[in-house]
Order: structure tokens, then sequence, then C-alpha cells
């Protein structure tokens, strides 16, 4: 069945570090890709998207590729601020039932 | 659009209480998902419906637990009798088909003493 494998965490860097958060997925077909962003206290909120390979996702100034070839869609961003401190969930959806699949999460710390 | 609308927020009961989540979801989306969400299991798909119909009750833990969507506005998760190990923060999510974003609540915290 479908999947999503993120890395353990939690992570905790300091501000204007660099950050990676891995994602690699298992799925029939050609997904759509997502990472989801929880704050505390709140729902889940979409942060970006790709819909097919090789797309670039992107908003405020994170980033993520749609990489088939190594089924990876890892969350970067070049420098983490206080306010990115948040759950982080990776997310397929290969839209044969319109359910999304989710990975476990990862707690992010960014100290000032 | 004020977005989905769950209620209650926070939620504490005894064990054995039946408990009654509620969610509505944002106008015109025809997916509405129930999660559960713990920190030793994580993000848990409970059940999904379509057009109010339940597609997939896959992940409902135990008879313990039911769900309704009686209309397009209105879906409720309903647990009894409840126990302590059902404490979780449940989540409500809808989304449009053809849309692949979805939209979640802001969540019950259940508590069950």
């Amino acid at each position: 069945g479908d999947s999503v494998t993120q890395m353990e965490g939690p992570v905790t860097l300091s501000e204007e570090a660099f950050l990676t958060i891995n994602c690699t997925y298992t799925a029939t077909g050609y997904p759509s890709l997502f990472w989801y962003v929880q704050y505390p206290g709140e729902g889940l909120q979409l942060l970006l998207k790709a819909t097919k390979a090789d797309d670039k996702g992107s908003n405020k100034g994170f980033e993520a590729t749609y990489r088939k070839e190594t089924t990876s869609f890892h969350l970067e961003k070049g420098s983490v601020q206080v306010s990115d401190s948040a759950v982080y969930f990776c997310a397929l959806d290969t839209g044969a039932n319109s359910k999304l699949t989710f990975g476990k999460g990862i707690t992010l710390s960014v100290r000032p | 659009d004020a977005g989905v609308i769950q209620s209650p927020r926070h939620e504490v009961t005894e064990m054995g209480q039946e408990v009654t989540l509620r969610c509505k979801p944002i106008s015109g989306h025809d997916y509405l998902f129930w999660y559960r969400q713990t920190m030793m299991r994580g993000l848990e798909l409970l059940i999904y419906f379509n057009n109010n119909v339940p597609i997939d009750d896959s992940g409902m833990p135990e008879d313990r637990f039911s769900a309704k969507m009686p209309n397009a506005s209105f879906s409720t998760l309903k647990i009894q009798p409840s126990e302590p190990r059902d404490s979780a923060v449940y989540f409500c999510a809808s989304r449009k088909t053809g849309n692949t974003e979805a939209f979640f609540g802001q969540g019950t915290r259940l508590t069950v003493v």
C-alpha cells in the first residue's frame, strides 16, 4: 500500500541555520506530494505541494522537489526562524481514492 | 469561508461516558475526513466520507467508535463508551474533488479520565 517515511525527530536548530527534513514515499501510480505544517495548538495547514515529477513546491522560504527516481520529497529552508518551530508532515495522494497518506511528522524547534 | 469548524475544542470526560465530536466542513467540499493524533501513533485516518457516504472506515479502532454524516454540512464522531486510551486530538478535514488540498479544523482535544 501507499506509505510515507519521514526522518526521525525531533530536530533542534539555531536561528538562521539550514534545514533539511527527509521524506520518501512508496506509492502506485504517480502521486501528488505535500508538506503540511502544524503550529502549536492548531490544525494542519498546507505548506507546499508538487503534483508531478521534477516539480518544485515553494512557500514561505521552504522548498521541496518531487524526485521520482529516488521517490523523495525532502523539505529545505536556507535560514530558519524561531517562528518556523512546528510539526512538519509529509503526505501523498494517489488520487485513486482521494485520501491523503501522512508520514509520522517531525517536530522542529528553532532556538534564538 | 470560516474554514472547517470543530466543536468542542476541549473535552474532558470520565471513562465509560459517551463522547460526541462535531465537524462542519467547508461549504462545497465533498470529502470529509476524521483523523486522530497521538504522540505514540502520530496522525491516523479513522474514516472518510464522500458525498455524505462512508467510503473507508478501516481505521476506526473498535466498535466503540462510530461516525455519521447526515448532510453535507455536518458530521459527528462518537465514542461509546470512552476509555482513557482514547485520549487524543481528533481532527476533521475536508477537501473538494479535483482540488488536492485538504483543509483541517483546529481539532478537539479529548481527555478521558
